[in-house]
């Protein structure tokens, strides 16, 4: 089992562009949630999706988008960047019926915005 | 408005020794509590967790102590090992809403 794979593993944009992240969730798990982790700081949650749909958002701006595919899987997109999106940004999956614990994390893409 | 907050970034202890990482929280809403580790280049990884109608829980070297009345709780390492060193992230979940709030994370160090 690979565990939650996100890609890429960095990532360079500069401001105004638009950029893509991808993530592929545990064997087995039906929910994906993104967080944005600035420097310094803890995770911060954007959004969940279930069912290819999104179930609970947090407060960021809807320059942040995201989609869930039939098999899982999700993508998070970022239009418009700004030079405050430079962040880790963390994939976690479980099942929609699962406790909090049972929440595992990718190890997170590295946006640079220039 | 930091609703997680864990105000020490930083924490070293020598091998063997105790450590104790503190998280204060100020949303009474949050009933479910979790502590994760994260190592570099890794995403954070689950530790231990307790719910409000507890105020402890142990696994192994690790216990986590609640104190509802003043939002407060403690993560114990004892005894502390080399292998501990990482960012320790509280985080707090409130009924069902399935999103967590982290803490800033401290940066623990344990010394050989």
């Amino acid at each position: 089992d690979a565990g939650v794979t996100q890609s890429p593993t960095h990532l360079i944009k500069t401001r105004g562009q638009q950029v893509t992240l991808r993530c592929s969730p545990k064997s087995g798990h039906d929910t994906v949630s993104w967080y944005q982790q600035a420097l310094g700081q803890g995770p911060q949650f954007i959004f969940q999706y279930y069912e290819e749909e999104e179930r609970q958002r947090g407060n960021f701006p809807d320059r942040f988008s995201g989609h869930q595919f039939p098999n899982y899987s999700s993508e998070l997109n970022v239009n418009a960047l700004l030079l405050g999106d430079s962040a880790l940004y963390l994939c976690a999956s479980s099942l929609l019926s699962a406790s909090y614990n049972e929440q595992f994390f990718g190890p997170g893409t590295r946006l640079t915005v220039l | 408005d930091q609703q997680v907050k864990q105000n020490s970034p930083s924490l070293s202890v020598q091998e063997g020794r105790i450590s104790i990482l503190n998280c204060d929280y100020t949303n009474s809403m949050f009933d479910y509590f979790l502590w994760y580790k994260k190592y570099p280049a890794e995403g954070p990884t689950f530790l231990i967790s307790i719910s409000s109608i507890k105020d402890k829980n142990e696994d192994g070297r690790f216990t986590v102590f609640l104190n509802k009345s003043a939002k407060h709780l403690s993560l114990h390492i004892v005894p502390s090992q080399p292998g501990d060193s990482a960012v320790y992230f509280c985080a707090a979940a409130s009924g069902s809403a399935r999103q967590l709030t982290f803490g800033s994370g401290t940066q623990l160090t344990v010394l050989p």
